[in-house]
């Protein structure tokens, strides 16, 4: 089973401050994803990577930015927060050779105050 | 362009009443079709997904075949049951491998 690490779980952040969520996977993906889901719209895709280095944005991306430093690891950062952002975030990540099936992270809670 | 579409909203059934979800797609080739759910409180994990041959992928008592002829993947399921209530996810997914999910629907059985 492919393993889909986000961190942190539950986040609690002041308006305007930055957050950074992280994402780890150990499965060698070369697609990661960040998504964020509210009550009535499902999940909304925030921005995408095809591979180390690469980010490309989704459907939502203002407000946001993203970075892949490496195969493992895909972050998605808020510079400045606002209540607007409060939301559940999940990281996913797939590969080619799976026909892309996606593998979801838990899931991090944020709250902006 | 190739997209797919997932009657959203909510659907309620009695347990033990047939479930039938919407799937259909638009693509100029047969494309590779999912459906992900997810449980409350949970994060949304693969149910099913097609093949490229004429088998039906099966999980968990759900079925869903791939039609070309009508362009559809509706997600069946002979029975429901209280622990099918979840929010279920016919995601369309592009040669680029942007990965829309959509609304979703959801799924509410009772008793």
């Amino acid at each position: 089973e492919a393993a889909v690490t986000q961190s942190p779980r539950n986040k609690v952040a002041v308006t305007g401050g930055k957050v950074t969520l992280s994402c780890n996977q150990t499965n060698n993906h070369n697609n990661m994803y960040w998504y964020r889901q509210d009550t009535g719209h499902g999940l909304r895709l925030i921005h995408y990577s095809y591979g180390a280095g690469s980010t490309e944005k989704g459907d939502i991306p203002d407000g946001y930015k993203a970075s892949r430093p490496s195969q493992e690891n895909f972050s998605l950062i808020l510079e400045l927060a606002t209540p607007s952002q409060t939301s559940v975030y999940f990281c996913a990540s797939g590969d080619a050779w799976q026909q892309n099936t996606l593998y979801f992270g838990a899931g991090t809670r944020l709250s902006v105050l | 362009g190739d997209s797919v579409t997932q009657t959203e909203g909510l659907v309620t059934l009695t347990e033990g009443l047939p479930v039938m979800l919407n799937c259909t797609y638009q693509s100029t080739y047969s494309p590779f079709l999912f459906w992900y759910v997810q449980h409350l409180n949970e994060a949304p994990k693969l149910l099913l997904k097609s093949f490229t041959d004429n088998k039906r992928p099966e999980h968990q008592g759900f079925h869903a075949t791939l039609h070309k002829s009508s362009s559809s993947f509706h997600l069946q399921k002979s029975s429901a049951q209280l622990s099918d209530s979840a929010l279920y996810y016919c995601p369309s997914h592009t040669g680029n491998y942007k990965y829309v999910f959509g609304a979703g629907t959801r799924l509410k059985v009772i008793a």
